[in-house]
């Protein structure tokens, strides 16, 4: 089984430019997470999809990061325009479903640097 | 506000050892903990978890121990093997958050050939 995918897996920008990151969840997973991580600290969340509906994005910076999930399938995370603090990996996570005990599976991560 | 806490950001053992990893939280409402292991350039996997109506689960070398009252857990590898070597990542839970899940800081664990 094919796990969760991330692309590109590093990212160096200036700041004030955007970028954008993709994830691919496990096939049959209908909840999909993305995370931030700073250098030290544990994963943060920053938005939950539930299929293409946003269950909680109460922790995303929506003045400057955004997220979709067309279809229920892929994602894309957004940072327009980003900052000096974003330095970050930035994971993406899926589940079979937000019921229950339901294993959060992580992909590779995205390790952003802005200068 | 820091929910879930890993006092220790590092822990060397010697292989064969065991090794103890330990984890507070100050949030009474959650229900479910976890524990992730993640290596370098790799995303977190799933290693164990505790419902909060147990205070013990074991999965082979692994074992999580859960002291509600203290709001103390902890994972127990025995014995340790150098492949352990990781960074471990204390999680938890409640039910009616769709399950989002709470990170410690993680802890650095080198076990020692």
């Amino acid at each position: 089984e094919a796990g969760v995918a991330q692309s590109p897996r590093y990212k160096i920008i200036e700041k004030r430019q955007s970028v954008a990151f993709w994830c691919n969840p496990i096939s049959g997973h209908a909840t999909l997470y993305w995370y931030q991580q700073i250098l030290g600290q544990g994963p943060k969340l920053l938005i939950q999809f539930q299929n293409n509906g946003v269950v909680d994005d109460s922790q995303l910076p929506k003045d400057r990061f955004s997220a979709e999930r067309l279809k229920g399938v892929d994602s894309t995370l957004k940072i327009q325009p980003a900052k000096l603090e974003d330095s970050a990996v930035y994971l993406c996570a899926s589940s079979f479903s937000v019921s229950g005990t339901d294993t959060q599976y992580f992909g590779p991560g995205t390790r952003l640097t802005v200068l | 506000d820091q929910q879930v806490k890993q006092n220790s950001p590092s822990l060397s053992v010697q292989e064969g050892r065991i090794s103890i990893l330990n984890c507070d939280y100050t949030n009474s409402m959650f229900d479910y903990f976890l524990w992730y292991k993640k290596y370098p350039a790799e995303g977190p996997t799933f290693l164990i978890s505790i419902s909060s109506i147990k205070d013990k689960n074991e999965d082979g070398r692994f074992t999580v121990f859960l002291n509600k009252s203290a709001k103390h857990l902890s994972l127990h590898i025995v014995p340790s093997q150098p492949g352990d070597s990781a960074v471990y990542f204390c999680a938890a839970t409640l039910s009616g958050s769709a399950r989002q899940l709470t990170f410690g800081s993680g802890t650095q664990l080198t076990v020692l050939p």
